[in-house]
């Protein structure tokens, strides 16, 4: 398995309040994507990093920021989390761009915002 | 745009039932296609993979094959077991644009005993 660690794994929040998902990955693998999970959705990539300091939009970064100092971790802030943000948020980790690029996935962080 | 359409869950199926999950997609150039399953608690893994067309994944027997006139991927497995209960997800990333996978809705399997 790869080694990809999501902190926490569940949260509940309240409205307005500022919210930081952590992934951790011990593979060194230069890409990392944060996704959520919602039905009827599958998954939808809010934002990715392709090396340290270097980050992209995805296709629903409203509302979401993040950094990445360091290879080995990817956060994902909400700096005001509101009921929309209530999902299950994928860390990813991939080796590189191209053709047949496999994603690696951690477990999962639950998010409930009241 | 870009994006996958998979047929609409759930599956409910007996051991030993033939699967069919249905994959169509739309894309700009000649994207690579992929098949993730999600096992209850668990993060998505890669099931299979096809980058050209006419090429077969093949994995734990599950087989897709990458049809570009029909621009399908469609997942079957001839006899399913209760292990193979999980969500499928059908998905589809563009060459040297792979930070851009793009997902299907997942459809969830259920096979009975």
């Amino acid at each position: 398995d790869a080694g990809i660690t999501q902190s926490p794994r569940h949260k509940v929040t309240e409205t307005g309040t500022p919210v930081t998902l952590r992934c951790h990955q011990t593979e060194n693998h230069r890409y990392m994507y944060w996704y959520r999970q919602d039905p009827g959705h599958g998954l939808r990539l809010i934002h990715y990093s392709y090396g340290v300091k270097d980050t992209d939009k995805g296709e629903v970064s409203d509302g979401y920021s993040v950094s990445r100092s360091k290879t080995e971790d990817f956060l994902l802030t909400l700096e005001s989390a509101t009921s929309s943000q209530t999902s299950v948020y994928f860390c990813a980790i991939s080796e590189g761009r191209g053709a047949g690029g496999e994603l690696f996935f951690g477990e999962g962080s639950r998010l409930t915002v009241l | 745009g870009n994006s996958v359409t998979q047929m609409e869950g759930p599956v409910t199926l007996s051991e030993e039932a033939f699967l069919t999950i249905n994959c169509t997609y739309t894309a700009t150039g000649y994207p690579s296609l992929f098949w993730y399953v999600q096992y209850p608690g668990e993060g998505l893994q890669l099931l299979l993979k096809a980058t050209k067309a006419d090429d077969k994944g093949s994995n734990k027997g599950f087989e897709a094959t990458y049809r570009k006139e029909t621009t399908s991927f469609h997942l079957e497995k001839g006899s399913v077991q209760v292990s193979d209960s999980a969500v499928y997800f059908c998905a589809l990333s563009l060459p040297y644009n792979n930070n851009d996978m793009r997902f299907g809705a997942g459809t969830r399997l259920t096979v009975k005993p």
